[in-house]
């Protein structure tokens, strides 16, 4: 069984621009989560999407915007990207009310030059 | 909201030495404590989790203990191999789909030969 894929592993983008990184959950799974984590740092939780609604967001400004689509994959949208948007992003994926049990994807790095 | 505090932030070993993380957390509320382990470039995999009707939890080299009265958890790892290098997050969360997982700030592990 396939577990949690996100595209792009790296991408590079210049302040100012968008960056925008795309997640697919195991099957089965209807909530997905993103996380940050910056560099030598904790994780940071960015959103949570469930049955296609935002159900939950952590302490990011609103340029950190995303979105789940009918099949449950989702994306993340970074707008007007700062330096310190570095990070490793995180998309995580669980079933739906069966104890939170998350499972993480290998994330994509994100450098903002 | 849920804070969790992990600690040490680093923590070196000799190989066949045992290893123990400890977090506390501040909702009382909270129901389920996993652990992840994240290798170096890599997206944290679960390793272990406990639910607050257990006091222990083991799965061969790897334990993890609750206390749910004084609000901690421990994560054992006994005859450390150098491939249990790694850093390990703690996290706590109430079961349910209106929760999310709120991590600690995690432990870097060093396995010496």
């Amino acid at each position: 069984e396939a577990g949690v894929t996100q595209s792009p592993t790296h991408l590079i983008k210049t302040r100012g621009q968008q960056a925008t990184l795309r997640c697919s959950p195991i099957s089965g799974h209807t909530s997905v989560y993103w996380y940050q984590q910056a560099l030598g740092l904790g994780l940071q939780f960015l959103l949570w999407y469930d049955e296609g609604e935002e159900r939950n967001r952590g302490n990011f400004p609103p340029r950190f915007s995303g979105r789940q689509f009918p099949n449950y994959s989702s994306e993340l949208n970074v707008n007007a990207l700062e330096l310190e948007d570095s990070a490793l992003y995180l998309c995580a994926s669980s079933q739906r009310g069966v104890g939170n049990t998350i499972y993480f994807g290998e994330g994509s790095w994100l450098t903002v030059v | 909201g849920e804070n969790v505090e992990q600690h040490p932030s680093t923590l070196s070993v000799q190989e066949g030495d045992s290893a123990v993380i400890k977090c506390t957390y501040s909702d009382s509320a909270s129901n389920y404590f996993p652990w992840y382990k994240q290798e170096l470039g890599k997206g944290p995999q679960l390793i272990i989790d406990i639910r607050s009707n257990v006091g222990e939890k083991k799965d061969q080299r790897i334990a993890v203990t609750l206390n749910k009265t004084a609000k901690h958890f421990s994560l054992h790892i006994t005859e450390t191999q150098p491939e249990d290098s790694a850093v390990y997050f703690c996290a706590a969360s109430r079961s349910g789909t209106a929760s999310k997982l709120t991590f600690g700030t995690g432990t870097r592990l060093q396995v010496t030969l």
